[in-house]
């Protein structure tokens, strides 16, 4: 168990619609990455947050969206839904610079399986 | 972004035999990370290497990675079918430290 959690588990809609991913970090952990992993993209980096602001994107959809908020959970929110974004979106985090922490390691949650119908 | 690939894609071997996934560069990497990800679980930290010509070993498990810091590689001794999945490099890199991905090397164990 990373410590990371992240809700739903699955997740089947249809195209055109609009869905929330949810994610916690980490106890103590500022950073929240968003990542999808996909069979013919493999693993991207789609967001980061860092203590609420926005600090880095990646290959992300001018459709998707995300934010963080005050307690530190973090929101991916996908809207006019198409096939090909059926994946797994992987949350994860980070501890701060600050902490002391040997190494950048980043600790996945569970995942999203997404599928759009 | 700094660009690693992996290769080989898949590998299936019998159990007891070595296994050795590799990720290469064209640019010179500031790091290097190894993360595990099993059937229909998520990616889980192995190791971050630094340094050029760094060496790590974890149990069965050995780290390079290469002196001019453009290659890594993980090698894993007589294999058992607990190291079955797929083995991710990453590159750590921008402000916000963000990992790029290679494209995996699915491990499959033959028992």
């Amino acid at each position: 168990d990373s410590g990371v959690t992240q809700t739903p588990k699955h997740l089947i809609t249809a195209t055109g619609q609009r869905v929330t991913l949810r994610c916690s970090p980490r106890s103590g952990d500022l950073s929240v990455y968003w990542y999808q992993q996909s069979l013919d993209q493999g693993l991207q980096f789609l967001i980061q947050y860092y203590n609420g602001e926005e600090r880095a994107k990646g290959n992300i959809l001018e459709r998707f969206s995300a934010q963080q908020f005050p307690d530190l959970h973090s929101e991916l929110n996908l809207s006019s839904l198409e096939l090909g974004d059926s994946a797994l979106y992987f949350c994860a985090s980070s501890a701060s610079r600050t902490s002391g922490a040997t190494y950048n390691e980043q600790f996945f949650g569970p995942g999203t399986r997404l599928t759009v119908l | 972004g700094q660009q690693v690939m992996q290769i080989p894609q898949y590998q299936h071997v019998q159990e007891g035999e070595d296994f050795t996934t590799y990720c290469n560069s064209s640019t010179t990497l500031s790091n290097i990370q190894w993360y595990k990800q099993r059937p229909g679980g998520h990616p889980v930290f192995l190791i971050q290497l630094v340094k050029s010509g760094e060496v790590k070993k974890q149990k069965r498990l050995t780290f390079q990675f290469g002196e001019a810091k453009k290659n890594s590689s993980l090698h894993i001794t007589a294999t058992q079918t607990t190291d079955v999945g797929t083995y991710f490099c990453a590159v750590s890199s921008g402000s916000a430290r963000q990992l790029t991905f290679g494209s995996g090397t699915q491990l499959t164990v033959l028992p």
